[in-house]
């Protein structure tokens, strides 16, 4: 979508390696999402940004880990992938957290852990 | 515990009929539900916001009902299309400070 690309779109990964996945927005929003979606889960939060180097935790944060240092990025890492963590993540960002805007969404990663 | 649930069986509509996607919740005291659209290999798309203390909102050929007492609402189409062939899902806020918690979605088809 415009102002928000995710990278790579696909990519398969062995258990036990460590992975990053890229957000990268152009709008300048505060605020910036990863969610993962799961068939019959929908999509569910795993952490997100309010700031430069300001994070936190969402429902799954578990073995995910983030970082921010500059208002346009926003990485996502597996520290150590397991097959559990195969899924579809997706990228949002917001300008407020005043819902008027609603949340713009990347295309999405397809991650597979072999 | 809190849910938020959209009927997962595809809802199969005629064109020129008007679609009606149901989002129920449990535990929840949104203050904003909001609907997206999500076409195969890509991320969902805003469509609507409506508020609490709103019954109703329209946006062209789509309206959006919020009932709290029932807990539920009602995403229609009208006049619909194949092209309005997508899922869709409901998404809850509790407030400005919290973040969206979504649906699985409803999927949609329209056929000639």
């Amino acid at each position: 979508d415009a102002g928000i690309t995710q990278s790579p779109r696909h990519k398969v990964t062995e258990t036990g390696t460590p992975v990053t996945l890229r957000c990268h927005q152009t709008e300048n929003h505060r605020y910036m999402y990863w969610y993962r979606q799961d068939p019959g889960h929908g999509l569910r939060l795993i952490h997100y940004s309010y700031g430069v180097k300001d994070t936190d935790k969402g429902e799954v944060s578990d073995g995910y880990s983030v970082s921010r240092s500059k208002t346009e990025d926003f990485l996502l890492t597996l520290e150590s992938a397991t097959s559990s963590q195969t899924s579809v993540y997706f990228c949002a960002i917001s300008p407020s957290t005043e819902p008027n805007y609603g949340y713009t969404f990347g295309s999405g990663t397809r991650l597979t852990v072999v | 515990s809190q849910k938020i649930e959209q009927n997962s069986e595809a809802l199969n509509i005629q064109e020129g009929k008007t679609a009606t996607l149901t989002c129920n919740y449990t535990n929840y005291s949104p203050a904003y539900l909001q609907w997206y659209r999500q076409d195969p290999g890509r991320g969902p798309v805003f469509l609507l916001l409506i508020r609490e203390n709103e019954k109703e909102k329209r946006k062209e050929r789509l309206k959006v009902t919020f009932d709290t007492t029932l807990k539920q609402s009602l995403f229609h189409i009208t006049a619909s299309q194949p092209a309005d062939s997508a899922t869709y899902l409901c998404a809850l806020q509790t407030g400005t400070a919290s973040k969206l918690t979504f649906g699985t979605g409803t999927r949609l088809q329209v056929t000639l």
